[in-house]
C-alpha cells in the first residue's frame, strides 16, 4: 500500500505569497523524505530531501518541516512564482526505492 | 546528453501489441531505475538495476513486462502483448555512484506516455 500521501490535491496561491504543501506518512521507520516537482510533460525534478534527524532544512525559496511526532512533513515555497505552477510529490526513500504520494497540483494565480 | 534520455516521447500500441521503451541514462550513472506513472498518482516503481544487473524487478506488474540493461548503460523496458491497464508514462531514472545504500536523488527522464488502445 502507499506509505506516504497528500492532504490536499490541489491548491490556489496568488503570486508573490506562500505556499504550504503537506503530506502524511505511515512508516515510523521512514528516514529519507524527498520532495519533488513535476511539470507537465517532464519527470519529477528533485527540489529538497531531509533526513530524519532533522526537523527543519532551507533551500533556496524552500523550506522542508519535519514532524516524526505526527508523521507530517510539509513544502513552503516563498514568494510564489508562476514557474511554480507544477505537481508537488513528497517521496519517502527506502534503501533505493522511491514511494511517492499521489501529488498536490500547484496553480498560481496572476 | 545532460540528462536521462527516453525514447520514444509517445506510444500508441494496439491491444496485444508488443512495445519496447528505451532509456539512456546519464554517462556514468551505475543506478537505473524504471517507474509506471498512472494519469494524476504518483510514480510506481518497476525495477532496479545496478549497472547491468537488475537488483530488483519486485514492481514489475506481471510476467509480460521486461526489462533489461545488457552493458550496463542503456536500458529497454519491454511489455509483451500490451493491455488498455498498461496505458501510462514510464519513467527512467538514474543516479551516480554513491556510498552505499542508494540514497542520493534521482534523475528522472520526461518519460515515454503509452497509449493502449
Amino acid at each position: 500500500g502507499e506509505s506516504v500521501g497528500l492532504h490536499l490535491p490541489t491548491l490556489s496561491v496568488q503570486e508573490g505569497d506562500n505556499s504550504i504543501i503537506n503530506c502524511a506518512y505511515s512508516n515510523s521507520a521512514s528516514d529519507y523524505f524527498i520532495w519533488y516537482k513535476q511539470e507537465s510533460g517532464k519527470g519529477p525534478q528533485f527540489i529538497i530531501d531531509i533526513r530524519s534527524n532533522m526537523d527543519k532544512r532551507q533551500g533556496q525559496r524552500v523550506t522542508v518541516l519535519l514532524n516524526k511526532t505526527v508523521k507530517h512533513l510539509s513544502l513552503q515555497i516563498a514568494a510564489t512564482q508562476p514557474g511554480d505552477s507544477a505537481v508537488y510529490f513528497c517521496a519517502e526513500n527506502g534503501n533505493y526505492k522511491l514511494s511517492f504520494g499521489a501529488g498536490t497540483t500547484v496553480t498560481v494565480r496572476a | 546528453g545532460a540528462g536521462v534520455s527516453q525514447s520514444p516521447r509517445y506510444k500508441v500500441a494496439k491491444r496485444g501489441q508488443d512495445v519496447a521503451l528505451r532509456c539512456d541514462p546519464i554517462s556514468g550513472h551505475v543506478s537505473l531505475f524504471w517507474y509506471q506513472q498512472a494519469l494524476g498518482q504518483g510514480p510506481e516503481f518497476l525495477t532496479y538495476f545496478q549497472n547491468e544487473a537488475q537488483l530488483d524487478k519486485s514492481g514489475l506488474p506481471s510476467d509480460r513486462f521486461f526489462a533489461e540493461r545488457p552493458e550496463g548503460s542503456v536500458s529497454t523496458l519491454k511489455i509483451q502483448r500490451t493491455q488498455q491497464e498498461d496505458s501510462a508514462v514510464y519513467l527512467c531514472a538514474s543516479s551516480p555512484p554513491g556510498q552505499g545504500k542508494v540514497r542520493e536523488k534521482l534523475f528522472f527522464g520526461s518519460g515515454t506516455q503509452l497509449s493502449v488502445l
